[in-house]
Parts: C-alpha cells; sequence; structure tokens
C-alpha cells in the first residue's frame, strides 16, 4: 500500500498570502490530523477530521481551516500568511479517532513566508 | 493540559555504543506515550508506544523504552547504536484527542 502523500512538497509564499495544502491517506484510513512543526521543534497538533466532521482543533487562529472529502483526503487552509507561519506542515493519517490508534506521518510540505 | 520535556536537545554518540533519550511528561493520570522518529527531510515514523500492560515495550530497529510511572518518564534506549540511527527522535503523549510532542533530541552518531 501507499504511504500517505502530501501535495506540494515545497511551497514559497509572501505574507498576506492564502496557501491550500493538500493530503492524501493510506487506504483504508479515515482519519486526517494536521501538525505544524517549527523549525527546531517539535510537531504541534491544528486539526482532526474523521468522516468529513472535525474532531479536534488544536490552539491556531481561525486564519487556518481544513475540510476532508468523502474519499478521506484532505485540505488545510491558511489565509493571511505571516511569517511566522513558515514550518513543515505534516499529515498523519489512521484508521480510527481514537489517539492510541498508531498515526502514519506524510512527508510534510515545507511552507516558507517571505 | 499535558507537556513533554526531552531535557537532552542533541546526544552524540560513538557507533555500537549504548543510548538512551531522556523523556518526561507532566501529569501523572493515564496517558498513552510514544516515540517518533524524524530522518533528515522525512516525515515522522512511529518506533513504539505504550498503552497499558508491561512497563517495558519493545519497537522497531532494536529501540525499547521504558514507562516509569512514578518519576512521569518513558526514556529511550537502545544497546548498540548505528551510523543509520542518526536522526531526531521526538517523544509524544495523549491528551483527549491529539498527540502533545516534546521538542526532539538530535541523536547523532559517531563511526
Amino acid at each position: 500500500d501507499a504511504g500517505v502523500t502530501q501535495s506540494p512538497t515545497h511551497l514559497i509564499k509572501t505574507r498576506g498570502q492564502q496557501v491550500t495544502l493538500r493530503c492524501s491517506p493510506i487506504s483504508g484510513h479515515k482519519s486526517v490530523s494536521w501538525y505544524q512543526q517549527v523549525l527546531g521543534q517539535g510537531p504541534q497538533f491544528i486539526f482532526q477530521y474523521y468522516e468529513k466532521e472535525e474532531r479536534g482543533r488544536g490552539n491556531f487562529p481561525d486564519r487556518f481551516s481544513a475540510r476532508q472529502f468523502p474519499n478521506y483526503s484532505s485540505e488545510l487552509n491558511v489565509n493571511a500568511l505571516l511569517l511566522g507561519d513558515s514550518a513543515l506542515y505534516l499529515c498523519a493519517t489512521g484508521r480510527g479517532t481514537s489517539v492510541a490508534d498508531t498515526q502514519y506521518f506524510g512527508p510534510g510540505t515545507r511552507l516558507t513566508v517571505l | 493540559a499535558q507537556s513533554v520535556t526531552q531535557l537532552d536537545s542533541q546526544v552524540p554518540v560513538f557507533e555500537e555504543a549504548p543510548v538512551e533519550l531522556r523523556c518526561n511528561y507532566s501529569s501523572s493520570v493515564s496517558v498513552y506515550l510514544f516515540w517518533y522518529v524524524q530522518y533528515p527531510n522525512q516525515g515522522l515514523q512511529l518506533l513504539l508506544k505504550y498503552l497499558s500492560g508491561s512497563t517495558l515495550v519493545k519497537g522497531i530497529n532494536g529501540f525499547e523504552a521504558e514507562f516509569n510511572k512514578s518519576q512521569t518518564s518513558f526514556h529511550l534506549r537502545k544497546p548498540s547504536v548505528h551510523i543509520s540511527d542518526t536522526a531526531e527522535y521526538f517523544c509524544a503523549v495523549s491528551d483527549t484527542d491529539k498527540l502533545i510532542f516534546g521538542t526532539g533530541t538530535r541523536l547523532q552518531v559517531f563511526p
């Protein structure tokens, strides 16, 4: 089976712009979580979606939004980009919503905001 | 809210030597604990996890970790490291519906 895929791999934007990141889960996985990993830090939880519904949200501003599609893929949108949004954005997928379930991470999208 | 402390930001070690990467978490309530590894320019890969039962957990690539409830620790160990173990290692703890990660420990293995 293919692993979790994310696109694009790299992205450069300027302040104030909007960005959309995409994630395709492993076949059979219905849960998608998004994490932000700033350089030198551990990943921080942004959202979890399951069966197209938001199941959890981290401490991020409303500029961050996400959605999940019927095929369980997901998009993360960030509006009005700030320099501080520069980070590696990771998608993790799993079979269910329990945090005990193993989450499988994609390679990430490296976002640079200039 | 839960928090995770990885006291060592970098751990240098020679090949074939043993290594321990330290992790402490904030709460003594029931939690799930995880260790992930991140190789350069890649996502995170699960090494092992503790959900319940035996406090000694064995993972992939020869790693193991011991859950110590009284010390609120979950240290990662490997008896003999290889050059290929050079990577960033993250400890994580469950907090309701999400994982809380530590800041990571950079393991550098020298020949």
